[in-house]
């Protein structure tokens, strides 16, 4: 009975370089959801997906950040051309409609150097 | 903006106290206030949540005191134990939709034996 798995655990990326970030939703959820996590603050939402379809991308930076939730295999979340303070933690989360609870994986600790 | 206010940021309580975490909110379209525990390394997992048309919600040694007219909650951990050591985060959401769920910024709590 998995959870939600995300992997890589640990990601470390040079400036300029690219960060992908992958994320299975728990079985039977639909409903994927990015948030991310800086240092001494609580998660902001970032975007909110289910197949084939961003459903609401209001937290996402405008530039360099993209997602997406294919028919098949896992979310993904990727960040071009990564910068220093891009550093966090990012969390997905799934849910079987649109409304909570939410269940949270344990995260891809970004860092950037 | 913040969203929803948390305090305080740290908190060391005795084994066997009380501890006492505070929230505030401004938006009166809230109508789901969750609070999620997250320990070192892991995501956050939903600890109890409550709906302001009660005042007061209990789990066990966890209880939600909910103010409607300040609009402030609160959680207390009663009989606190080391291992309820970790970050608690209160939020928000309005319609408990997911993808407008608003993250305090943390508490530390520290039980210490």
């Amino acid at each position: 009975n998995a959870g939600v798995m995300q992997n890589p655990r640990h990601l470390v990326r040079r400036r300029g370089q690219e960060a992908r970030l992958r994320c299975s939703p728990m079985k039977g959820h639909s409903h994927v959801y990015w948030y991310r996590q800086l240092p001494e603050e609580g998660l902001k939402f970032m975007v909110y997906l289910q197949k084939e379809n961003i459903i609401d991308e209001s937290g996402m930076p405008k530039e360099r950040f993209s997602a997406e939730f294919p028919k098949e295999g896992p979310s993904i979340l990727r960040i071009q051309q990564v910068v220093r303070g891009d550093s966090a933690a990012y969390f997905c989360a799934s849910s079987s409609d649109r409304v909570l609870p939410l269940h949270f994986g344990n995260g891809t600790r970004l860092t950037v150097t | 903006q913040q969203q929803v206010k948390q305090s305080p940021q740290s908190l060391i309580v005795q084994k066997g106290g009380i501890s006492i975490i505070n929230c505030a909110y401004e938006n009166t379209a809230f109508d789901y206030f969750p609070w999620y525990q997250q320990f070192p390394g892991k995501g956050p997992a939903l600890l109890i949540a409550i709906r302001p048309d009660v005042s007061e919600k209990k789990e066990g040694r966890f209880t939600i005191s909910f103010n409607k007219s300040a609009k402030q909650f609160s959680l207390h951990i009663m009989d606190s134990q080391p291992g309820d050591s970790a970050t608690y985060f209160c939020a928000a959401s309005v319609d408990s939709w997911a993808n407008n769920l608003f993250f305090g910024t943390g508490t530390r709590l520290t039980v210490i034996p």
